[in-house]
C-alpha cells in the first residue's frame, strides 16, 4: 500500500523568506509524485510532478521541488514567499501504474507580512 | 479549453434522499477520478473510471455508492440514502489516456454535499 506523510498541519513563514513544506512517501516501486494546491473553496491546481529524470523539479508560480530516494522525500520549496502563496498544500504519490492517487492531509501555509 | 467542469457546486440533502453529482472531463480527458475530501482531512480516492468502464473502485463504499461514466455525457456520481457521515466535498479529475509520458489529474472546483 501507498501512503504520504505531511508532518506539518501548518508552516508559517515571513514574506519574502524562503518556505519549505515537507512531504515523505512509502510506495513499493517507483513513485510518482505531485504537489498540488487547494484555495479556500476551491479545487485543486497543479503545481509540479516527479515522474523520472532530474531529482529537482520546478513547478508554476516559481515553487520547486527535490525527489530524495533515499529518505523517500519529496518537500516543497519556494526561495522567497508571497502573502499570496497562502493556501492549503497537498502532496500526493502514485505507483503501480494504477492512476490513483494517494494525498496527504495536508499544509497550511500562511505567509505573513 | 474550458477544465474540469462539476454540478452542482453545493448540494443540500436530507437524510434518506439521493445525492447526485455531475462532472464534465477536460476536452480530450477519457479518465475520470473521483475523489472524496472530508472536513479536515485530505483527499481519499474512490473510483477510476473510463468511458463506459470502471476501472478501479476500491475506494467506494460497499453500499449506497455508484459511479458511471457513460459513452455520451458527463460522468455521474450516485448516492442513495445519503446520511450525515456522507457531507464531504467531492472532487472530480481528469486525465487524457497515459501514454509515454505520465499525465496529471486535473481537478474540478469540487462539489460539497451537506446531509442535513
Amino acid at each position: 500500500a501507498q501512503s504520504v506523510a505531511q508532518p506539518e498541519d501548518q508552516v508559517n513563514v515571513a514574506e519574502g523568506n524562503p518556505l519549505t513544506v515537507k512531504c515523505t512517501y512509502s510506495v513499493s516501486g517507483n513513485p510518482y509524485l505531485f504537489w498540488y494546491v487547494q484555495y479556500p473553496n476551491r479545487g485543486l491546481q497543479f503545481l509540479l510532478k516527479y515522474i523520472t529524470g532530474d531529482n529537482l523539479v520546478k513547478g508554476s508560480y516559481g515553487f520547486e521541488a527535490e525527489f530524495n530516494k533515499s529518505q523517500t522525500s519529496f518537500h516543497l520549496k519556494k526561495p522567497s514567499a508571497l502573502v499570496s502563496d497562502s493556501a492549503l498544500y497537498f502532496c500526493a504519490v502514485e505507483a503501480g501504474g494504477g492512476n490513483k492517487l494517494t494525498f496527504g492531509t495536508g499544509t497550511q501555509l500562511k505567509v505573513e507580512l | 479549453n474550458a477544465g474540469v467542469m462539476q454540478n452542482p457546486r453545493h448540494l443540500v440533502r436530507r437524510r434518506g434522499q439521493e445525492a447526485r453529482l455531475r462532472c464534465s472531463p477536460m476536452k480530450g480527458h477519457s479518465h475520470v477520478y473521483w475523489y472524496r475530501q472530508l472536513p479536515e482531512e485530505g483527499l481519499k480516492f474512490m473510483v477510476y473510471l473510463q468511458k463506459e468502464n470502471i476501472i478501479d473502485e476500491s475506494g467506494m463504499p460497499k453500499e449506497r455508492f455508484s459511479a458511471e461514466f457513460p459513452k455520451e455525457g458527463p460522468s455521474i456520481l450516485r448516492i442513495q440514502q445519503v446520511v450525515r457521515g456522507d457531507s464531504a466535498a467531492y472532487f472530480c479529475a481528469s486525465s487524457p489516456p497515459q501514454g509515454r509520458t505520465y499525465n496529471e489529474q486535473f481537478f474540478g472546483p469540487g462539489t460539497r454535499l451537506t446531509v442535513l
